[in-house]
């Protein structure tokens, strides 16, 4: 079975200051990893996804995320916050065989001016 | 939210009845998926279709019937059997890829539906 754990509820930071959201995966074979954003009443938002190759990825409006086969983890991150960036981010995992993403429970981000 | 529309974006309905949520999507996607989120619990696979008039249960797909008649339409029913049906529904699409390929969902805004 896949499953995909986020173990912050909320991260608070300021603005300006570097962004992480923690993710860690279990999944049988080689992970397939995504990270989506959802604001308000809305659907979610593909932010980038890890298949193969680098393991630093960039994605969409600034964010990374790098791909850590050992620790079984996928942290997305941003260099400097934005008060935009606040919204609730989630992680999910597939493997290769396996056609069903499987969700963490999401982060709340909050990033004060 | 990609060229996928779900309707209506908010429902209410009595206990005892049928529902069923639009999910259209002009991405010329083969798969589609619909989820469930409640809050603190990220979101749960109620069923996914990988072609036309083929679809599988997900994890909580007790209480729900969907049909798959056109490639760009897949409704969702959430019917009497379902214990506790308010939620937020999201309907998703990606392309199909191969073993090894993966490809991205693409979120509709969502159908909160809210029965008392």
């Amino acid at each position: 079975a896949q499953s995909v754990a986020q173990p912050e509820d909320q991260v608070n930071v300021a603005e300006g200051n570097p962004l992480t959201v923690k993710c860690t995966y279990s999944v049988s074979g080689n992970p397939y990893l995504f990270w989506y954003v959802q604001y308000p009443n809305r659907g979610l938002q593909f932010l980038l996804k890890y298949i193969t190759g680098d393991n630093l990825v960039k994605g969409s409006y600034g964010f990374e995320a790098e791909f850590n086969k050992s620790q079984t983890s996928f942290h997305l991150k941003k260099p400097s916050a934005l008060v935009s960036d606040s919204a609730l981010y989630f992680c999910a995992v597939r493997g290769p065989n396996d056609y069903k993403l499987s969700f963490g429970a999401g982060t709340t981000v909050t990033v004060r001016a | 939210d990609g060229g996928i529309t779900q309707s209506p974006k908010y429902l209410f309905r009595k206990e005892g009845q049928n529902v069923t949520l639009s999910c259209e999507q002009n991405l010329n996607h083969d798969a589609m998926y619909w989820y469930r989120q409640d809050p603190g619990q990220g979101l749960r696979l109620i069923y996914y279709s990988q072609i036309v008039n083929d679809f599988q249960k997900g994890d909580i797909a007790e209480g729900y019937s969907v049909s798959r008649e056109k490639k760009e339409s897949f409704p969702l029913t959430v019917t009497s059997a379902q214990k506790n049906p308010t939620a937020f529904y999201l309907c998703a699409s990606s392309i199909t890829g191969t073993s090894g390929v993966a490809y991205e969902q693409y979120f509709g805004p969502g159908t909160r539906l809210t029965v008392t």
